[in-house]
C-alpha cells in the first residue's frame, strides 16, 4: 500500500542548529512529494514540493529538501533553526495528478534556547 | 492567513447529534478538500468538491457527506455523531482540480463530541 513514514515523532534541537526531519515514501511510480509545517492552532502551510528535475528544493522559510530515489527518501533540512521554527511537520506524498495525497504521521520539532 | 475561513471554530456536541461545518475558499479557487485530523488517525483526507461536483473520496465515512454551492463554500455535514468523531476537521482550496497543487489549509474546526 501507498504510505509515507516519519519516523521520528519528536525531534528537539538548540537554536541556531541544523535541522534534517526525516521522510520515506513506500516504493512505487515517481512520486509527487510535499513537506507542510503546521503552527500551533493553525493549519497546514507548504513548505516545499518536488514533482521532477532538480532533486534538491529549495522552500519557504530557509527550507529545503533532498528527493533521493535509491532510498525512497524526502528528508527536509535547514541550516540554522529559529524559535519560531517550533511546529508539526508532515511529509506527504501521491502518486498521480489524479490520485490523493498521504500524509506522514508528523514530527514535532521543538527548539531549545 | 490563508485566505480560507472555516466556520465554527469550536463545536461541542453530544453523540447521535448532527452538525454542519463551513468553509469558504480562496477567492478564485474551484477545488476543495475536506481533512480529518485525529491522535489515532492522523491527517487524512475525506473528499474533493471541484466546481461543485464530487471528484474524489477518501476515507469518508457513510454517516459523512459533503456538498458545494454556487459560490464555491463546501458544507461538510457529519451525522450520528460517535465520540470517535470528535477531531480537528479541515478545508483546504486550491485553484484546478489536482492533488499535487498547492493547498491553501484553513484554521480548522475542532469538534468535541460528548
Amino acid at each position: 500500500a501507498q504510505s509515507v513514514t516519519q519516523p521520528d515523532i519528536h525531534i528537539t534541537v538548540s537554536e541556531g542548529a541544523s535541522l534534517e526531519l526525516r521522510c520515506n515514501y513506500s516504493y512505487g511510480a515517481t512520486p509527487y512529494l510535499f513537506w507542510y509545517v503546521q503552527s500551533p492552532g493553525q493549519g497546514l502551510q507548504l513548505l516545499l514540493k518536488y514533482f521532477s528535475g532538480d532533486t534538491l528544493v529549495q522552500g519557504i522559510k530557509g527550507f529545503e529538501a533532498e528527493f533521493k530515489r535509491s532510498q525512497s527518501s524526502f528528508n527536509l533540512r535547514k541550516p540554522s533553526v529559529h524559535w519560531s521554527d517550533a511546529a508539526e511537520y508532515f511529509c506527504a506524498v501521491s502518486y498521480s495528478s489524479a490520485s490523493k495525497i498521504i500524509f506522514g504521521s508528523g514530527t514535532r520539532l521543538s527548539i531549545r534556547p | 492567513d490563508s485566505g480560507v475561513t472555516q466556520t465554527p471554530k469550536h463545536l461541542i456536541t453530544a453523540t447521535g447529534q448532527r452538525v454542519t461545518l463551513r468553509c469558504s475558499p480562496r477567492s478564485g479557487d474551484l477545488s476543495v478538500y475536506w481533512y480529518q485530523q485525529s491522535l489515532d488517525q492522523g491527517l487524512q483526507f475525506l473528499i474533493q468538491y471541484y466546481n461543485g461536483e464530487e471528484r474524489a473520496k477518501g476515507n469518508i465515512l457513510e454517516r459523512f457527506s459533503a456538498q458545494q454551492f454556487p459560490d464555491l463554500h463546501s458544507e461538510l455535514n457529519l451525522s450520528s455523531l460517535e465520540l470517535g468523531d470528535s477531531a480537528l476537521y479541515f478545508c483546504a482550496s486550491s485553484p484546478e482540480v489536482s492533488h499535487q497543487e498547492t493547498q491553501y489549509f484553513g484554521p480548522g474546526t475542532r469538534l468535541l463530541v460528548l
